[in-house]
């Protein structure tokens, strides 16, 4: 099955940006999708097809996604972008996810 | 505004069923399709797998075959997530997710707020 893989966790400095990683085999050949989860709420979409922003989205969120590596960015970040952050694809009729960073504004 | 909302936590012992509930609103609920998702305390998205509101079709996580059984209601609107044999590792909150059309196919657009099944003897 297809796997993808993400760093634990991720910091960044109020203000700076924050780069977060997604592994996998030739996965700038798929569609990859972000989602932002916060403690005990459900998650939320913040880019879809590597790099489009669903409306309401901060233009502060970009993707991108060639080779073997996709990357969320999150420019000037903020306290309330700290959270947990998913990639996923769509492989072999299933939707695979991540498993997830988490990512500390300090 | 679209809302997806789920039935509240159970606590079921080993062995047990659970049905979970999600009830759509705010949109063509025969449209879209649904998905669930669970995810154990302290860990990350498990997809479980998806349903056709349109004709009830099915796909699932070739881990749960066998177990799982996904429904929908058209009349209320509703989609329903069974798990037989529960196990202690089935401790979750299982979410309800609207998959999106057009553009943002193949993404989850619209979640549930999520249901706690504990299995526990």
């Amino acid at each position: 099955s297809y796997e993808l893989t993400q760093p634990l966790s991720v910091s960044v400095a109020l203000g700076q940006t924050a780069r977060i990683t997604c592994g996998g085999n030739n996965i700038g050949s798929k569609n990859v999708h972000w989602y932002q989860q916060k403690p005990g709420q459900a998650p939320v979409l913040v880019i879809y097809r590597d790099s489009n922003r669903p409306s309401g989205i901060p233009e502060r969120f970009s993707g991108s996604n060639s080779g073997n590596t996709a990357t969320l960015t999150i420019s000037r970040a903020q306290a309330g972008d700290e959270a947990d952050y998913y990639c996923q694809v769509w492989d072999s009729s299933s939707w695979v996810f991540g498993g997830g960073t988490k990512l500390t504004v300090l | 505004q679209v809302q997806l909302v789920q039935s509240g936590a159970e606590v079921k012992k080993p062995g047990a069923s659970v049905k979970v509930s999600c009830k759509a609103s705010g949109y063509t609920f025969t449209s879209y399709g649904i998905s669930w998702v669970r995810q154990a305390p302290g860990q990350g998205l498990e997809w479980m797998g998806w349903i056709s509101a349109y004709n009830g079709n099915t796909n699932y996580a070739q881990k749960l075959q066998g177990r799982v059984t996904m429904t929908t209601d058209t009349s209320t609107s509703t989609a329903y997530m069974e798990l037989r044999s529960l196990r202690s590792d089935d401790t979750a909150v299982y979410y309800c997710a609207r998959e999106g059309v057009g553009a943002t196919r193949g993404t989850f657009d619209y979640w549930g707020q999520g249901t706690l099944v504990t299995v526990s003897s």
